[in-house]
């Protein structure tokens, strides 16, 4: 069975800082990956950023990254020069290779202060 | 384009009674998935719908059941509603693949059981 885990019910940051929000995960299966979703008050789960168990370098996209340690099997996610536009609920979810059943973590909330 | 798009928005129910839940895919996608997000938590997968059949389904009782129809829109059903069916309701929609960074989540249907 896979578990994701969200320590951190809700994070405070000033606007242009930057704040990492934490992810552990446990799981059996050697192939994997690891996902990034913000959720707006609107409900919408709005895919950011992926990583593949296999991938040697931590991903990218824009003002996010993914800091994944394997061994700690953890993927933080990090967004850089935060906006007020940031703020919402985020959510990682990992998936087994070849499944159609993702887990998601509870949840971190985001409250980004001008 | 359109993305994923959810009908009702909101609905309230009265408990034992059934409901239905509706979803129209991105276009171009084939697959319908429905997931439950109770409050304060992450969604949680129902089932996957695929060439009109269910292909995988989560851990959620009979009652809860669905439908894909020839244009690959979608329905969930809840029969019998409990208090505890009270959440927001979620389609995420994609191309016949595994669970991938394709899938698109609609706004959802956030359903209140009194």
């Amino acid at each position: 069975a896979q578990k994701i885990t969200q320590t951190q019910p809700g994070m405070f940051v000033q606007e242009k800082e930057a704040v990492t929000l934490d992810c552990t995960y446990d799981t059996s299966d050697p192939s994997y990956g690891l996902f990034w979703y913000k959720q707006p008050s609107s409900g919408e789960m709005i895919f950011l950023i992926y990583q593949g168990s296999y991938d040697q370098q931590n991903a990218t996209e824009g003002r996010y990254s993914l800091n994944f340690q394997k061994a700690r099997k953890s993927a933080n996610l990090v967004i850089s020069a935060s906006q007020l536009g940031d703020s919402a609920m985020y959510f990682c979810a990992m998936s087994p290779g070849g499944s159609y059943i993702p887990t998601f973590g509870r949840g971190t909330s985001l409250i980004v202060h001008p | 384009d359109a993305g994923v798009t959810q009908s009702p928005t909101h609905l309230i129910k009265t408990r034992g009674q059934q409901v239905t839940l509706r979803c129209s895919p991105k276009s171009g996608h084939d697959t319908v998935s429905w997931y439950q997000q109770a409050l304060g938590q992450g969604p949680q997968f129902i089932f996957q719908y695929y060439e009109e059949e269910e292909r995988q389904r989560g851990n959620f009782p009979d009652r809860f059941s669905g439908h894909q129809f020839p244009n690959y829109s979608s329905e969930l059903n809840v029969n019998a509603l409990l208090l505890g069916d009270s959440a927001l309701y979620l389609c995420a929609s994609s191309s016949g693949t595994y669970f991938s960074t394709e899938a698109f989540f609609g706004q959802g249907t956030r359903l209140t059981v009194v």
